[in-house]
């Protein structure tokens, strides 16, 4: 989904260094999701934020931090990238509606990270 | 939330009807059934949901059984862009996560 951007598209790094995955959009969203995928896998949630003073941790939180600058940004740093960490990294944006209470995740194009 | 399980794999011809079949026997009355798709490694795509009535988009159609303990997601005239990983989740409203489990990888023949 173009409403939903994601920088770099591709990184390589090495063990230890500190690393940075940006994520934009243009939906008007106010909830914004960071998941990882593994090869073969599914999708697990690292961190979400409500609004920019809302953080909350996911299920696999440990070694991640993220940042959100403001309604339409939402960073994913890692502080000392390890291989293990190699992984396709997907934003999303939520699109929550009380009136028939559903929330749609809508996920962006995904950075693949490789920690060497 | 509840789990669900789907087959690993489905084969299809193009222009034929896609049925994916979801079970999820142990959901609850305020959970409702989530389709996304993710097409080779790009970001997954919602595709339709639904809470006990059968519902249909400009995607696909979704049937729920009755006792809500199965689903189906129909591709009325499958194309070979509809070649993904198929996610069947339940999730309630409210709740932040969501579930992705292995999927049915469904490929559309020529």
């Amino acid at each position: 989904d173009a409403d939903v951007t994601q920088t770099p598209r591709n990184r390589i790094t090495k063990t230890g260094k500190r690393i940075m995955l940006e994520c934009s959009q243009t939906k008007g969203h106010d909830r914004m999701y960071w998941y990882r995928q593994d090869p073969g896998l599914g999708l697990q949630l690292i961190y979400y934020s409500f609004d920019v003073k809302d953080i909350n941790k996911g299920e696999i939180s440990d070694g991640y931090s993220v940042s959100r600058q403001a309604q339409a940004k939402f960073s994913l740093s890692l502080e000392s990238a390890i291989p293990n960490q190699t992984a396709l990294y997907f934003c999303a944006t939520s699109d929550r509606r009380l009136a028939d209470s559903t929330d749609t995740q809508y996920f962006g194009p995904g950075t693949r990270l490789t920690v060497l | 939330d509840a789990k669900t399980t789907q087959p690993p794999s489905m084969d299809c011809a193009e222009g034929r009807a896609a049925n994916l079949p979801c079970n999820h026997s142990t959901i609850s009355g305020n959970e409702y059934v989530y389709w996304y798709r993710q097409i080779h490694s790009q970001g997954p795509q919602y595709i339709i949901h639904g809470l006990k009535n059968n519902e249909t988009n400009e995607m696909a159609s979704l049937i729920i059984t009755e006792d809500r303990k199965s689903s189906t997601l129909i591709l009325p005239h499958a194309t070979l862009r509809d070649t993904a990983v198929y996610y069947c989740i339940v999730k309630a409203f409210g709740n932040e996560k969501l579930t992705f489990g292995t999927g049915t990888r469904l490929t559309i023949i020529p």
